[in-house]
């Protein structure tokens, strides 16, 4: 049963375009979504966090949007750079009956090629 | 500021033997946490730690598998018995007491290997 989805593997991009991932979630209880960036061998890194208050949130080339309504965010990166190649995660805290957010639920990722 | 640390990097173990898994979280984090990566695969929820306390350990299998974040130093994961559907990324990640941000911050994995 997976919460939190990610239907691209993978998406291809020429650099300086933009480039938008895409994640969708099932349940409603989910209030807070991170994005996460990760380079092979290496672990995650956070990269950008929304509110479910929110239905935007910018830091620098990195946008996400929030669609409440149709459980979708995603996000944008412009312009896209070679650097940004690696596998992006859209992850949730919970869901947990007690209350308290402290695991995080992961899509399987999305792999982004940045073509110079 | 060191980040979260995880050793060994590389495992290898036969089948039968027991793999020994560190973390170090960061300076300052107390909350520890274990996800499971497979090929393909997202990462998922282990379990989750503080000094001395097994918070929530849902994603532990409920046999071979256990974890434990002593009063003093690192976090282990211990898997005995290791079969090969074992072989996998772990990674470990940490949080500062308050978790308003909701954020972790990870280590690079260990990649076991069951032969």
């Amino acid at each position: 049963d997976q919460q939190v989805k990610q239907n691209s593997p993978s998406l291809s991009v020429q650099e300086g375009r933009i480039s938008i991932l895409n994640c969708d979630y099932t349940n409603s209880m989910f209030d807070y979504f991170l994005w996460y960036k990760k380079y092979p061998a290496e672990g995650p890194t956070f990269l950008i966090s929304i509110s479910s208050i929110k239905d935007k949130n910018e830091d620098g080339r990195f946008t996400v949007f929030l669609n409440k309504s149709a459980k979708h965010l995603s996000l944008h990166i412009v312009p896209s750079q070679p650097g940004d190649s690696a596998v992006y995660f859209c992850a949730a805290p919970g869901p947990n009956s007690g209350g308290s957010n402290y695991k995080l639920t992961f899509g399987k990722g999305t792999l982004l090629t940045v073509n110079p | 500021n060191a980040g979260v640390m995880q050793n060994p990097r590389h495992l290898v173990r036969r089948r039968g033997q027991e793999a020994r898994l560190r973390c170090s979280p960061m300076k300052g984090h107390s909350h520890v946490y274990w996800y499971r990566q497979l090929p393909e695969e997202g990462l998922k929820f282990m379990v989750y730690l503080q000094k001395e306390n097994i918070i929530d350990e849902s994603g532990m299998p409920k046999e071979r598998f256990s974890a434990e974040f002593p009063k003093e130093g690192p976090s282990i994961l211990r898997i005995q018995q290791v079969v090969r559907g074992d072989s996998a990324a772990y990674f470990c990640a940490s949080s500062p007491p308050s978790t308003v941000g909701y954020e972790q911050y990870f280590g690079p994995g260990t990649r076991l290997t069951v032969t």
